[in-house]
């Protein structure tokens, strides 16, 4: 199966900064991939897919950008309301798989 | 209002089975392929299973094949999970989630339940 690596495991930001969140693929997945949010206690939502497309109703703020192996969820200057834990999940190859998270932490 | 509901979660012993729903609303079911993906306490997000929108095709991770069985009844709107076989490391919220037209992404999710395999 693909693994997907995220890193770092937790980042230290202060509102108005700049995130830059990585995910690394054990083997290429072409575009096939899409990031996640979730906040404590609810359901994941989706952000990002195929790479770089926004979902329905994401602020501008969030980009994805990346193919093939290496991937990147940028959020250009932090809300209040964005920290939380991020994944990333590949569709290329069954089965699908999930990164292990990137904790998105107020400094 | 488009929305996932599950139900179905509880306590069971070790070896024990369990049959989780999700009944969805708002939107037309049976065109779109549904998703199980479960967390344990504290951990990350692990994909379980995948039905297609006609329910022909299913998809399931290693650690669940042979003991999880995804269906789903479109006259009901409803997907199901059919837990068997349960264990220690099955203990999670389960998820129900809905893909993305022609994507296995997926851009709804349910509030989760929560299976708990304990003696």
């Amino acid at each position: 199966e693909i693994v997907l690596t995220q890193s770092p495991a937790t980042l230290s930001l202060s509102p108005g900064e700049r995130a830059t969140l990585s995910c690394r693929a054990s083997q290429g997945v072409f575009i096939y991939l899409a990031w996640y949010q979730q906040k404590l206690g609810q359901a994941p939502r989706l952000l990002i897919y195929d790479a770089s497309n926004r979902a329905t109703g994401i602020p501008a703020r969030f980009s994805g950008s990346g193919s093939g192996t290496d991937f990147t969820l940028t959020i250009s200057s932090l809300e209040p309301e964005d920290f939380a834990v991020y994944y990333c999940q590949q569709r290329a190859i069954w089965p699908i798989t999930f990164g292990q998270g990137t904790r998105l932490e107020i400094k | 209002e488009v929305q996932l509901l599950e139900s179905g979660g509880g306590l069971v012993q070790p070896g024990g089975s369990l049959r989780l729903s999700c009944a969805a609303s708002g939107f037309t079911f049976s065109s779109f392929g549904m998703g199980w993906v479960r967390q344990a306490p504290g951990k990350g997000l692990e994909w379980v299973s995948a039905v297609s929108g006609s329910g022909d095709s299913t998809y399931y991770a290693d650690s669940v094949k042979g003991r999880f069985t995804s269906s789903r009844d479109n006259s009901k709107n409803t997907l199901y999970l059919q837990m068997n076989s349960l264990r220690g490391d099955d203990t999670a919220v389960y998820y129900c989630a809905k893909s993305e037209l022609g994507r296995w992404y997926f851009d709804l999710w349910g509030r989760g339940t929560l299976a708990t395999v304990s003696s």
